[in-house]
Parts: structure tokens; C-alpha cells; sequence
């Protein structure tokens, strides 16, 4: 199973709510990773985690907020966010950053989000 | 961050071979070239990836130069399904960064 999967699809949110962002995978990837992309766009890296602890943070404002419960879970939460913070939020997950071998990432779905 | 440099985009005839460049010149010894497609906005797809030696699998194949700055991505009889945005992306560590460079929108044409 090479699945990563990202609740929800789709999320509309205001300039004043708090939500959050969900992803997990099941193939035992130790280093997980928050993206962002912009319409027409490549990808932005946000974050990185490896071993559960946050490892890269690119500089990326505090009102989005990353949080890695388990080596399978990981959430972004969000708040206070502005229009111009609708974009396409992309999760992925690879093996142990640190070991040898293949270190391909698996990217979910995304999640639509749009701050009205 | 971008350290890749793809032409924006290419057509192809169908059932053709597709061939991708990408400039990757100041590449370091001991990071990785990775090839990824993205279709209507869904999530990145991977497609191969290489360090200095060629490289085949089910999909593609990878040209990487002897002196490492520059890679070919082939897709030896492009498809329809094959129409994506493919990035060429290099590897950095310590936490296995992707940094994604602007892409290839390839078309391929009936």
C-alpha cells in the first residue's frame, strides 16, 4: 500500500476560523511533509518532520501550525488565515531520511483550500 | 531554492518518444535527481530518479550527464494519459528536502 490520504478534500474557511488539516499514511515512512502550491504553480515546501519532531520549518507564518501525533498522523492546523492563503495543500511521506536506499516521496491528494 | 531549470512546456505526437530536459548545474556530489508528474492538479506522482548511473523502470527512462549537470527524462511512447506537468526536482538533505522547479507542461497530441 503505497497510499497517503488527506482529509478533507475540499475546505472553505473565514478569516477568523480554526481548522485542520489531516494526513496519513501506513507504510511505516518515518519523515513526513507539509507542501503548498499555488494555481499553476510548482510545490512549496512548509515543513518537514522526521522521527515525529519537526525538522524544517521554511519560514513559514505561525498561523498555519504542524503537529505530528504519530509516526502515521499529520495535521496542520489553521488559523486566522488570509485570502491570499488558498492553495492546494499537499502531504507526503518518505522512509527513514537518515538511512541509505531510495528516499522517494509519496504525495496524497491535497486539499482544496480556499479563505473567504 | 529552485535548483532545476525546465523548458515550460513541450508537445509530443502520440506513441512517440518523449524527451524531457532538465539543467541541474549546480548539483552537488551527492544529491539526487528525481523526476515527478502531476496531472489536473492532483497530488505528485514519482516517476524515477538517479544519482550518476542511467536509469529504467516501467515508466521511464533517466539520462543523467557525466559531468551530472544536465538529465533527460524519456517516455518512450507517450500516451494521451501521459499529458502532465513533470518536474525535475534535486534532492537535498539532511531531511530529504524537494525543491520543485517550475516544470514541463507536456502535451501529447493525438
Amino acid at each position: 500500500d503505497t497510499e497517503v490520504t488527506q482529509t478533507p478534500k475540499h475546505l472553505v474557511m473565514g478569516m477568523t476560523n480554526k481548522k485542520s488539516l489531516k494526513c496519513e499514511q501506513h507504510m511505516g515512512h518515518r519523515a513526513m511533509y507539509w507542501y503548498k502550491q499555488k494555481a499553476k504553480k510548482p510545490p512549496e515546501l512548509m515543513f518537514v518532520y522526521s522521527y515525529e519532531k519537526l525538522s524544517i520549518n521554511e519560514s513559514v507564518p505561525s498561523r498555519f501550525s504542524p503537529e505530528c501525533p504519530n509516526s502515521s498522523l499529520l495535521n496542520l492546523h489553521l488559523h486566522a488565515l488570509q485570502p491570499e492563503d488558498s492553495a492546494l495543500y499537499l502531504c507526503a511521506s518518505s522512509q527513514d531520511p537518515v538511512s541509505q536506499g531510495t528516499h522517494e516521496q509519496y504525495f496524497g491528494p491535497g486539499t482544496r483550500l480556499t479563505v473567504t | 531554492d529552485a535548483k532545476t531549470t525546465q523548458p515550460t512546456s513541450m508537445d509530443c505526437a502520440e506513441g512517440r518518444a518523449a524527451n524531457l530536459p532538465c539543467n541541474h548545474s549546480t548539483i552537488s556530489g551527492n544529491e539526487y535527481v528525481y523526476w515527478y508528474r502531476q496531472i489536473h492538479s492532483q497530488g505528485p506522482q514519482y516517476i524515477i530518479h538517479g544519482l550518476k548511473n542511467n536509469e529504467t523502470n516501467e515508466m521511464a527512462s533517466l539520462i543523467i550527464t557525466e559531468d551530472r549537470k544536465s538529465s533527460t527524462l524519456i517516455l518512450p511512447h507517450a500516451t494521451l494519459r501521459d499529458t502532465a506537468v513533470y518536474y525535475c526536482i534535486v534532492r537535498v538533505g539532511p531531511g530529504n528536502q524537494f525543491y520543485f522547479g517550475t516544470g514541463t507542461s507536456l502535451t501529447v497530441i493525438p
